[in-house]
């Protein structure tokens, strides 16, 4: 399985402070995730990546901004946050769309451990 | 307005028994589909996938079925096993779409033993 991980793993915030989630994958994809998970709503795509410096708004992208300078890494920041940013939130990767990984279907994305964010 | 729907947010089977989990999507461009399973506290974790251009993909004891004119597909799990007890994540995606995956909702699978 990729190599993906995520930092902090456990977050505690207060409204209107600043927050950055980080996403660090070693197996070189060129496609990276930002999704939240909240009960009743399944996973919701917040921003992506397709490439370095490339990227695009998701399903839910109000009030959170990415950044990606390396192919490796991929931020998340929620600029000043507030109680309905409290979610799960999971990064995942992927390789392009028509290489095969391991045998599997080619738009698999690996998902990391996920960071759970409360904003009191 | 959701391109995929799980309907069912619970199912509760015997151990032995087959699970049905069931999934319907709205958008005809959809060309792949992608079953992920999630227990609590990690991340969800792919299980089985099937392309717009077959009816059928087995891997062990998961089958999952496409029915491109109803828009459905279904994941079967024979023979259940406690251990299959998660969250199940139906998905799909369109080609060309940057490998966006649009997610269900979940539906939470229960194997009694």
């Amino acid at each position: 399985d990729a190599g993906i991980t995520q930092s902090p793993r456990h977050k505690v915030t207060e409204t209107g402070t600043p927050v950055t989630l980080r996403c660090h994958q070693t197996e070189n994809h060129r496609y990276m995730y930002w999704y939240r998970q909240d009960p009743g709503h399944g996973l919701r795509l917040i921003h992506y990546s397709y490439g370095v410096k490339d990227t695009d708004k998701g399903e839910v992208s109000d009030g959170y901004s990415v950044s990606r300078s390396k192919t490796e890494d991929f931020l998340l920041t929620l600029e000043s946050a507030t109680s309905s940013q409290t979610s799960v939130y999971f990064c995942a990767s992927s390789t392009s769309g028509r290489a095969s990984h391991a045998g599997r279907g080619f738009r698999e994305q690996f998902f990391g451990p996920g960071t759970r964010l409360t904003v009191l | 307005d959701q391109q995929v729907k799980q309907n069912s947010p619970s199912l509760s089977v015997q151990e032995g028994r087959i699970s049905i989990l069931n999934c319907d999507y709205t958008n005809s461009m959809f060309d792949y589909f992608l079953w992920y399973k999630k227990y609590p506290a990690e991340g969800p974790t792919f299980l089985i996938s099937i392309s717009s251009i077959k009816d059928k993909n087995e891997d062990g004891r998961f089958t999952v079925f496409l029915n491109k004119s109803a828009k459905h597909l279904s994941l079967h799990i024979v023979p259940s096993q406690p251990g299959d007890s998660a969250v199940y994540f139906c998905a799909a995606s369109v080609q060309g779409g940057s490998e966006k995956l649009v997610f269900g909702k979940g539906t939470k699978l229960t194997v009694n033993p």
